[in-house]
């Protein structure tokens, strides 16, 4: 994988549900991997960095982890709620100062 | 602390005209960087510098120029605009990346909305 991925594009839950999306990396000269809440009108804001293989990280009802080995981590809400809509993205910070993001996960929360 | 600033946040160009995107950070990060958000695209690197007195190209450098005038402020210059730069511009910071020292994530801008008619 050359690039950042991240599925699925789009994501309409009810009020209540638990949902997980995914970012796929490259798991090659892998630092760091980042997730960000973006929501409409505002600037992207820092969730977690996760770095070792086996990583999890927990935040409330969001929680993520990380597989740096085959390049995949997960991020998983718990109980949404409206306040969790927004776009989800993912990064990798390979060796060196650049971030490769991915296009992120529109998530919807339907009360 | 402000965190990241940006200004203007709305500017309207007409093609081949010239401006200069301005960014300042109060956090005492080493390393800025400027990127374009376009729909269906992503978050795209244009440039970044890792530390005062130093720049790199990232994914789509061209038609654009940067200044990392000191340690707070990195400014974005289009030196001829194009409808094709119409975007959204976002700066942020981040401490200096190296494998003995902290992996923080980025702190971003508001953004800039540029329209280029």
């Amino acid at each position: 994988i050359l690039n950042v991925e991240q599925s699925p594009q789009s994501l309409h839950v009810q009020e209540g549900d638990s949902t997980n999306f995914t970012c796929s990396f490259p798991s090659s000269n892998f630092y760091a991997l980042h997730w960000y809440r973006w929501e409409t009108a505002k600037s992207p804001e820092a969730l977690f960095v996760m770095t070792l293989n086996g990583d999890e990280k927990k935040k409330g009802r969001i929680s993520a982890t990380l597989n740096t080995k085959e390049g995949y981590s997960y991020l998983y809400i718990k109980g949404s709620q409206p306040e969790d809509s927004a776009t989800y993205l993912c990064a990798s910070r390979r060796v060196g100062n650049q971030f490769y993001f991915g296009t992120g996960t529109s998530l919807t929360v339907i009360p | 602390n402000a965190g990241v600033t940006q200004t203007p946040k709305f500017q309207v160009l007409k093609t081949g005209q010239s401006m200069t995107l301005q960014c300042a950070q109060d956090m005492n990060h080493n390393s800025m960087y400027w990127y374009r958000q376009d729909p269906g695209m992503g978050l795209r690197l244009i440039y970044y510098s890792a530390s005062e007195g130093t720049t790199d190209k990232g994914e789509v450098p061209n038609g654009y120029n940067v200044s990392r005038l000191n340690k707070r402020e990195f400014s974005l210059r289009l030196e001829s605009a194009a409808p094709s730069q119409t975007s959204v511009y976002f700066c942020a910071s981040s401490e200096r990346g190296g494998l003995a020292s902290g992996v923080g994530g980025q702190y971003f801008g508001p953004g800039t909305r540029l329209t280029v008619t």
